[in-house]
């Protein structure tokens, strides 16, 4: 069964840092989808992206995030310079339609900003 | 704007106990989306169930039903004969179709421990 798969699993850096977390949608989706979940709290949404562009994306999202996809497969969120408060499971989804469809989820990486 | 509320923080039942995790949503729209998400202690989501607006027939699954009722803005998950292995953070989320945002508003979790 088709699986969307994120790396790294964990992922530790200093305050200020940059970091990159990679996911891979599911081939045939559309829709790729970044959310956040800070421990014990829920899932929030961050971005969506369509057609190699942001669609939509949430107050959390300012400019220290980013989100690409470089080539055919991988899908990219990059904070520029990170905070403590980014420690945080990440999570990225996808979707064959808009909306109307269901996301679904990769593992997680879970960020932790020392 | 769209709101999710999952009244129970926590809920802890013995094996094989029917347990029913409530999920109340707020939205204006008239045609949104409504799921459920498992996130067990290994940390993934796993989609459980979508319904739409528009079908308010109840489902079952195996163990799992879901009731969804429009009159009361309620979208209720049950488990019948729990197990061990159920014991999760469940999640409910809501997606506004007509308002265009693409992001899941999810719930703030129901935490299900199941004891042996």
């Amino acid at each position: 069964e088709p699986e969307v798969t994120q790396t790294p699993s964990h992922q530790v850096t200093q305050m200020g840092q940059e970091v990159i977390l990679r996911c891979v949608p599911i081939s045939n989706h559309l829709y790729f989808y970044w959310y956040r979940q800070i421990l014990g709290q829920k899932v929030e949404f961050l971005v969506s992206f369509y057609n190699n562009e942001i669609s939509e994306k949430s107050e959390i999202f300012d400019d220290q995030f980013s989100v690409e996809r470089p080539d055919g497969s991988n899908f990219t969120l990059k904070i520029r310079s990170t905070k403590l408060e980014d420690s945080a499971m990440y999570f990225c989804a996808s979707s064959e339609y808009r909306v109307v469809d269901t996301q679904y989820f990769g593992p997680g990486t879970r960020l932790t900003v020392l | 704007a769209q709101k999710v509320t999952q009244a129970q923080t926590e809920i802890s039942v013995v094996e094989k106990e029917d347990v029913t995790l409530d999920c109340v949503y707020e939205t204006r729209d008239t045609t949104y989306y409504l799921f459920w998400y498992k996130q067990p202690p290994s940390g993934e989501l796993v989609f459980l169930i979508r319904r739409n607006s528009f079908d308010e027939q109840n489902e079952i699954s195996g163990r799992y039903s879901w009731n969804f009722q429009k009159s009361t803005s309620s979208f209720n998950f049950t488990i019948t004969a729990s197990q061990v292995v159920d014991s999760a953070v469940y999640f409910c989320a809501l997606s506004e179709a007509g308002g265009g945002a693409d992001g899941l508003t999810f719930g703030k979790g129901t935490h299900l421990i199941i004891q042996p």
